[in-house]
């Protein structure tokens, strides 16, 4: 079955930058795009990217744009999420996604159990 | 971007009443090719994550059950709980993943038992 499990919870300073792992298991790793989501606490769902483990290629959400970079490692069926420049808002549950269809297009249909990031000084 | 709300921000039902939240869109999610809308409905219960109920505005996904069920075409979608159980209570979000990112949310709706 797919399975998606993430790094364990970090707390960083302001400022510092932040490196998330979302390893998969279950299926073809370079098949399905993944997605990366976050939750600030109390809040709604907020879409950062998109990452190809195929070949690499990424998308981002403009809000992220040079604070964000997506990786993967088709050794170990690993993606990354590392966010840089942290500041309080930064706060929040990130979610790794597969996609449901081994498209682009593809709405998340299976999600990791979440990674608590904590930006405080 | 697309953006998407949603109506209402939370809503009461009684146990085995209809439950109806309502998802809009700034801009179409029909890809014409296709005919397929890019809309996707998620429910959420406290310190879990997201799961998909709902893909192409409403193919229902694996093992949901059936009192879920989604309509609507274009910019405008509903989600519907046609008789609501205890375990329903939850945040429900749309999502657009229509063409180019980013796929966004709507800001959710909270159902909650009267």
């Amino acid at each position: 079955q797919v399975q998606l499990v993430q790094s364990g919870a970090e707390v960083k300073k302001p400022g510092a930058s932040v490196k998330v792992s979302c390893k998969a298991s279950g299926y073809t790793f370079t098949s399905y795009y993944m997605h990366w989501v976050r939750q600030a606490p109390g809040q709604g769902l907020e879409w950062m990217g998109i990452i190809n483990p195929s070949g690499g290629s990424t998308s981002y959400a403009q809000k992220f744009q040079g604070r964000v970079t997506m990786t993967r490692d088709t050794s170990t069926s690993t993606v990354y999420m590392e966010l840089s420049s942290l500041r309080s808002e930064d706060t929040a549950v990130y979610y790794c996604a597969r996609g449901r269809d081994m498209v682009q297009g593809a709405c998340p249909g299976y999600w990791g159990q979440g990674t608590l990031v904590t930006v405080s000084s | 971007d697309i953006v998407m709300t949603q109506s209402p921000d939370s809503l009461a039902v009684s146990l085995g009443e209809r439950a109806t939240i309502n998802c809009k869109s700034s801009q179409s999610v029909l890809y014409s090719s296709n005919n397929k809308n890019y809309l996707a409905w998620y429910q959420q219960k406290p310190g879990q994550p997201p799961k998909l109920l709902i893909y192409w505005a409403s193919t229902r996904e694996s093992g949901v059950p059936d009192r879920f069920s989604g309509s609507g075409s274009g910019t405008d979608f509903t989600l519907t709980i046609s008789s609501l159980q205890a375990e329903d209570v939850a945040v429900y979000y749309c999502q657009q993943y229509y063409s180019t990112p980013p796929f966004t949310f709507g800001p959710g709706t909270k159902v909650d038992i009267k």
